[in-house]
């Protein structure tokens, strides 16, 4: 049971490239997150999905786009980096069912990205 | 103004003694507060989940909510180096929703 997985662990960019980071949780969760984490403030939510083939935004998603095209895999894509996007990002994933604590996300290792 | 506040430390204490965090919040509607655990170049981690206003204790960890001042504590005792780590704050209004996180404290606990 590995949990939750990120592809890459780490990435440097140059202004302009496009990459996409791969997500994957055998949970079988329901929720995933994409969130980004910036000295200072905390993890901040780019998009989430609340299922196979649905997405939403988040509080900071200008600049990303993201899939959900299979249950276990969330994938966050930036088209055209930019050094603003310069930070570790993470996934989580979360079950709805009415667990004790439903409100727990299972994060990931992080991918650290650097634009250059 | 962030809706959640908390201070970035970094907090440096001996091994042995207590560490006490602390977050402030602005939104009267968060009903669910939790602290997570991060250890350096890992995910955070769920350390403690408590519901609306009390106190929850976990072996040396112990979560207080006061919902009228708007303030969450985390208390840490016997701290132990295995404790170094950022201790992140998060909040939601309903079970389930999204989380509102805070910055972050950094704690060091020298041997």
């Amino acid at each position: 049971n590995a949990g939750v997985t990120q592809t890459p662990k780490f990435r440097v960019l140059k202004t302009g490239q496009s990459m996409t980071l791969l997500c994957a949780q055998d949970m079988n969760h329901e929720y995933m997150y994409w969130y980004r984490q910036d000295p200072g403030m905390g993890l901040r939510l780019i998009h989430y999905s609340v299922g196979e083939g649905t997405t939403a935004k988040g509080e900071v998603p200008d600049g990303y786009n993201v899939s959900r095209l299979k249950k276990q895999n969330f994938l966050l894509g930036l088209e055209s980096a930019a050094p603003s996007q310069t930070s570790v990002y993470f996934c989580a994933s979360r079950s709805v069912f009415p667990l004790e604590n439903n409100n727990e996300q299972f994060f990931g290792p992080g991918t650290r990205l650097t634009v250059l | 103004q962030k809706e959640v506040e908390q201070d970035p430390g970094p907090l440096s204490v001996p091994e042995g003694a207590i560490v006490s965090l602390n977050c402030t919040y602005s939104n009267s509607a968060f009903q669910y507060f939790m602290w997570y655990r991060q250890y350096s170049r890992k995910g955070p981690e769920l350390l403690m989940y408590t519901y609306s206003s009390g106190n929850k204790e976990d072996g040396r960890f112990t979560a207080q909510v006061d919902k009228s001042s708007k303030y969450i504590s985390l208390f840490i005792r016997d701290s132990q180096p295995s404790d170094s780590a950022t201790y992140l704050c998060a909040m939601s209004e309903a079970a389930g929703n999204k989380l509102t996180f805070g910055g972050g404290t950094r704690v060091l606990v020298k041997p």
